[in-house]
């Protein structure tokens, strides 16, 4: 079973760095680009940007481009999303997915990370 | 950048046919996927390439595209279908969700 385990809840204060994780298991994982996206409270998906865990090729949305880097360590299957200087703006859920092979869609999800950015 | 437009929402009675569109500039030349999201729960791809379903996703939701618009149609809708819909697309190697609809089975 492809399962996408996401790491736990932050709170954090504004100008802070984040590091938030997805850790892929049940599938070959450097065969699959993951991909993360952000629901801010109340709102709709947002897609951020993609890697390839093959080689760490990564290409994000303009709309979040300069403020979240993506990266991987496909020794161990987990997947990163990070910031250097959190806004308050920030607050979301993020989640991870995997974009599917031979197809558009992202066949499988992570459970979501809460960030809270709060003074 | 490219946009797609669904309505904030849709209502329809249990055992009938719900439709939910999606419209955006020559949106026939892409491939449409559709997400269900449940409250509290992450999303769930429901239909990909315009009118595949996934393993485990009920006959019951189906998927069309013609000229500008997708549709999903669900079947029979069922109130555990209720739940938020997001249609989503590639374009120029970029990721977009529409604004999402929010189904009521009532």
């Amino acid at each position: 079973e492809v399962q996408l385990l996401q790491s736990g809840a932050e709170v954090k204060k504004p100008g802070e760095s984040l590091r938030i994780s997805c850790q892929g298991a049940g599938y070959t994982f450097s065969n699959y680009w993951i991909t993360w996206v952000r629901q801010m409270p109340g709102k709709g998906l947002e897609w951020m940007g993609r890697i390839d865990p093959s080689d760490s090729y990564a290409d994000y949305s303009p709309s979040f481009e300069g403020h979240v880097t993506i990266s991987v360590d496909k020794s161990i299957s987990i997947v990163y999303l990070q910031w250097s200087g959190l806004q308050t703006s920030d607050t979301a859920i993020y989640y991870c997915a995997r974009v599917m092979g031979g197809g558009p869609g992202f066949d499988s999800w992570g459970q979501g990370t809460l960030v809270t950015v709060s003074s | 950048s490219y946009e797609l437009t669904q309505p904030p929402s849709v209502s329809v009675s249990p055992g009938q046919t719900a439709s939910i569109t999606c419209s955006g500039d020559k949106l026939g030349g892409k491939y449409t996927c559709w997400y269900q999201q449940k409250p509290g729960q992450s999303p769930v791809l429901v239909i990909y390439q315009d009118n595949e379903r996934p393993s485990g996703i009920p006959e019951r939701f189906s998927g069309s595209t013609s000229g500008n618009t997708a549709t999903l149609t669900i079947s029979g809708t069922q109130t555990m279908d209720e739940a938020d819909y997001y249609c989503q697309v590639w374009d120029s190697s970029t990721a977009v969700f529409g604004g999402g609809t929010k189904l009521t089975v009532l």
